[in-house]
């Protein structure tokens, strides 16, 4: 049950774009579009960003996408700004035995 | 506005049993698609998930926790309780509760409360 694979960190200026992958198997990311992200902020709960690979929830910026390729799901953040700067995670449904399994997490730093 | 909040002990030595309660407000659990989670996170580790319970009283478990872990829930009081039993140190963390989508399949957690921190010492 492993987790996925996150890189550790990501940095940006502001007003660039990054890019968080989350590398998963063929038994979970690769096998369901349902690939959800979470911002949290430091001492803070996580916040759903995007759900069903690429959808977003009513009130998160437009400057978050999501996309999915074979078993790599990534998350883009456009515009970058300095709240932007927290740590990522990825998570996906992996089947009934799994069920769900997390990614190792991201922190993104605003330069 | 849908809120929820952990409760339970601060601290538990080792070997004994763990119960936090999730109380919730502003949806139902007797709604169909609708479910309760928890998630816990060790201090500057990841997110991993533990338990979900659905409105149709299924009930999921981590794998490798699966024999320490059960979820409950009390549609009446609006909560859903996790044990878990043998508690070791390694188990020191935040644990969160969230609200859990199922339409087609398990989806997102949206939204999460607040957690609370559960230190494992004797």
């Amino acid at each position: 049950q492993s987790a996925l694979t996150q890189p550790a960190s990501v940095s940006g200026s502001p007003g660039q774009s990054i890019t968080i992958s989350c590398t998963g198997t063929s038994s979970d990311v690769g096998s369901y579009n349902f690939v959800s992200w979470y911002q949290q902020h430091p001492g803070k709960a996580p916040k759903l960003m995007i759900y069903e690979v690429s959808k977003r929830p009513s009130g998160v910026s437009d400057r978050f996408s999501g996309s999915k390729s074979a078993n790599t799901a990534s998350l883009t953040i456009s515009g970058l700004q300095a709240e932007d700067e927290a740590d990522y995670y990825c998570c996906s449904y992996a089947g009934r035995s799994t069920f769900y399994v997390f990614g190792t997490g991201t922190k993104v730093t605003v330069l | 506005q849908i809120t929820l909040k952990e409760s339970g002990p601060t601290v538990v030595k080792p070997t004994q049993t763990l119960t936090l309660t999730c109380t919730f407000s502003g949806f139902s659990l007797d709604t169909s698609g609708v479910g309760v989670a928890w998630i816990r996170q060790p201090p500057g580790k990841a997110l991993e998930w533990l338990a979900v319970i659905y409105w149709n009283h299924d009930k999921r478990y981590r794998p490798f926790l699966k024999h320490r872990l059960t979820i409950t829930k009390d549609t009446s009081k609006n909560q859903v309780v996790l044990i878990m039993t043998d508690m070791d140190p390694v188990d020191t963390a935040t644990y969160y509760c969230a609200r859990n989508d199922f339409g087609v399949l398990p989806n997102w957690f949206d939204p999460w409360g607040q957690g609370t921190l559960v230190t494992v010492s004797s």
